[in-house]
């Protein structure tokens, strides 16, 4: 079983619309929880993150951590043409390192 | 302020050739990670250092070698490329104290 699991999509979405992007994982030492969005071509910007279950708004985006479900979701509100992007879930534990495990990524286009 | 530079940016070699990709922040970050990108699989960590002079190995680190010589500097090498090489990869830094890691903009490589 893979440690995180995110549906690869493509998902492609009208203008407006309400996206919802979603990752389980079975790690319980994942501690952050975060959503990094990549643009084709670019590398991986971050987005959102939390540490504790439950909803963190920042604009049209909404991050949501369930930790008894081991499931994460992002939402985005009003979706725009450059919300088009490929949207990765991320986890970190409290190692000193604290590297990141990634899901595989959810390609979202959203037409105008 | 330049962020996470990786350079080459574009590299196609030989099967059994060798080569260095470079990382540099200027962020001062103690922490830096290689990660490779292939499609459908997120990113995987390949190699990290948490500290000038220290690396330590990530999920894929066969094939690859990494030095630390200078905290700002990470560089990844490949001794003897093998086509299943052929990959995205990107170098991340991280402070000691916050979450967020910065990403380079990638370094596409082909083996032939």
């Amino acid at each position: 079983q893979k440690e995180v699991e995110q549906d690869p999509g493509p998902l492609s979405v009208p203008e407006g619309a309400i996206v919802s992007l979603n990752c389980t994982y079975s790690n319980s030492a994942f501690q952050y929880f975060m959503w990094y969005r990549q643009y084709s071509r670019k590398g991986p910007e971050l987005l959102m993150y939390t540490y504790s279950s439950g909803n963190k708004e920042d604009g049209r985006f909404t991050a949501q951590v369930d930790k008894s479900s081991k499931y994460i979701s992002l939402f985005i509100r009003d979706s725009q043409p450059s919300d088009s992007a490929t949207y990765l879930c991320a986890f970190t534990g409290s190692g000193s390192a604290r590297q990141l495990t990634f899901g595989s990524g959810t390609q979202l286009t959203v037409l105008p | 302020n330049a962020g996470v530079t990786q350079t080459p940016k574009f590299r196609v070699l030989k099967t059994g050739q060798s080569m260095t990709l470079l990382c540099a922040q200027d962020m001062n970050h103690e922490y830096m990670y290689w990660y490779r990108q292939d499609p459908g699989m997120g990113l995987r960590l390949i190699h990290y250092s948490v500290g000038e002079g220290t690396t330590a190995k990530g999920e894929v680190p066969d094939g690859y070698n990494v030095s630390r010589l200078k905290k700002q500097n990470f560089l990844l090498g490949l001794e003897s490329a093998a086509p299943s090489q052929t990959s995205v990869y990107f170098c991340a830094s991280r402070s000691q104290v916050n979450t967020e890691a910065f990403f380079g903009q990638g370094t596409r490589l082909t083996v032939v």
